[in-house]
């Protein structure tokens, strides 16, 4: 199972929007809506942040938001802050009941 | 609150086999999946593979199917992976995870394993 799509760089001023986008196969994201998204600050674990394409835990703000079309997944962010800057991961459940990340994008708050 | 806390960390050599336990609380521990989740020094997140608590089912991630085991011990609702034969290139730090839909939805604070000669 080969890892989805991340780009490895985004950034964005404080107060504006940026998209990370998710590209997997038909094996995985477009097969479930079984999105998932994780934010990773240095030494830190993960942490979720969407599941199910859009859903938000309990706690997690609004600025986050996600979305699927096909085979692709996004989350955006938005009224960027600079404790956004830390690693965001997708991952999707997969055809063989599987799960699969994304190689991670780095997102720099300017 | 729901919480996973892991053991501490381990130095093996290569060849050799690590056991990382997840003691789970907070929450009925057969009722949700278990996740076992790496990730190297600089590198990002790699499933291994999951667990049914409740069942002791596993799936694993192809790249770790025959190198890996994921079992649990109800009676102190405590999830194991174990890793043989490792390498170096196995060092990583390595995270349990309570299932939600799918999702990884609390974590544990990490355990790193280093493999060196």
């Amino acid at each position: 199972q080969s890892a989805l799509t991340q780009p490895a760089s985004v950034s964005g001023s404080p107060g504006q929007s940026i998209t990370i986008s998710c590209t997997g196969t038909s094996s995985d994201i477009g097969a479930y809506n079984y999105v998932s998204w994780y934010q990773q600050h240095p030494g830190k674990a993960p942490k979720l942040l969407i599941f199910e394409v859009s859903s938000r835990p309990s706690g997690v703000s609004n600025r986050f938001s996600g979305f699927k079309s096909g085979d692709t997944a996004s989350l955006t962010i938005s009224g960027l802050q600079a404790e956004d800057e830390a690693d965001y991961y997708c991952t999707s459940h997969t055809t063989t009941s599987t799960e699969v990340f994304g190689g991670g994008t780095k997102l720099t708050v300017l | 609150q729901v919480q996973l806390v892991q053991s501490g960390a381990e130095m093996k050599k290569p060849g050799a086999s690590v056991k990382v336990s997840c003691k789970a609380s907070g929450y009925t521990f057969t009722g949700y999946h278990i996740h076992w989740v790496r990730q190297a020094p600089g590198q990002g997140l790699e499933w291994m593979g999951w667990m049914n608590a409740n069942t002791g089912g596993a799936s694993y991630a192809q790249k770790f199917q025959d190198r890996v085991t994921m079992t649990s011990d109800t009676s102190i609702s405590t999830a194991y992976m174990e890793l043989t034969r490792l390498t170096p290139d196995d060092t990583a730090v390595y995270f349990c995870g309570r299932d939600l839909r799918m999702a990884i939805i609390v974590w544990g604070q990490g355990t790193l394993v280093t493999v060196s000669s």
